[in-house]
């Protein structure tokens, strides 16, 4: 069965700084990967996905992720974060087999001046 | 165009009570979902729909039941609540449930507390 690890539960950074949220994905065959991001309150949004070809997916709101096969990863990252970027931040995986998303736990944002 | 929505957007119940969550959607999609959300566990899928008049069992189904009501309405049924089932769930949908691209679209979520 797939997994997916995103192994930081919170992480802080300053308004204008950088930013990389780790994906680990588990999964036979080449995976369907997605970024969600969920608000305060609110329902999950999607950032972007990755299915094939360019290994570099553009996303709203400024994110990027890349799709590194031999690591198993998939990590958003974001040149520049705003202080709206605080929220969840949720990697999934689609198995192909009964197209179910397979969630990660979650990285929390928070965003300080 | 309202997306997915989802009533109520709060409840209490006492243990032993039953509700009913409702779903629906008006972007004409065939697959819909339901997921619960509990604090360091990420989304957990309870039941499934990949098209009017099928269901399937998710990762936690126990204790649940849903029902596709039509293409647009996908409800989730607690019959006996408990406080276990005390979290936030969240309806989805997507466009085909035979297409390998397909997006999740998300509800704003609904708040159950069972006391």
């Amino acid at each position: 069965a797939q997994s997916v690890t995103q192994p930081d539960i919170h992480i802080t950074v300053s308004e204008g700084a950088s930013l990389e949220l780790r994906c680990n994905y588990s999964y036979g065959a080449t995976p369907y990967l997605f970024w969600y991001v969920q608000s305060p309150g609110q329902g999950l949004q999607l950032l972007l996905k990755y299915f094939s070809g360019d290994t570099l997916v553009q996303g709203i709101k400024g994110f990027e992720a890349e799709f590194k096969r031999s690591q198993s990863s998939f990590n958003l990252r974001k040149p520049s974060v705003h202080w709206s970027d605080a929220a969840e931040y949720f990697c999934a995986v689609l198995d192909f087999g009964n197209e179910k998303l397979t969630f990660g736990t979650g990285t929390r944002l928070t965003i300080i001046p | 165009n309202a997306g997915v929505t989802q009533t109520p957007k709060f409840q209490v119940l006492k243990t032993g009570q039953s509700m009913t969550l409702q779903c629906a959607q008006d972007m004409n999609h065939n697959s819909m979902y339901w997921y619960r959300q509990d604090p360091g566990m990420g989304l957990r899928l309870i039941y499934y729909s990949a098209s009017e008049g099928t269901t399937d069992k998710g990762e936690v189904p126990n204790g649940y039941n849903v029902s596709r009501l039509n293409k647009r309405e996908f409800s989730l049924r607690l019959e006996s609540a408990a406080p276990s089932q005390t979290s936030v769930y969240f309806c989805a949908s997507s466009p085909s449930g035979g297409a390998r691209q397909e997006t999740q679209y998300f509800g704003p979520g609904t708040r159950l507390l069972v006391l």
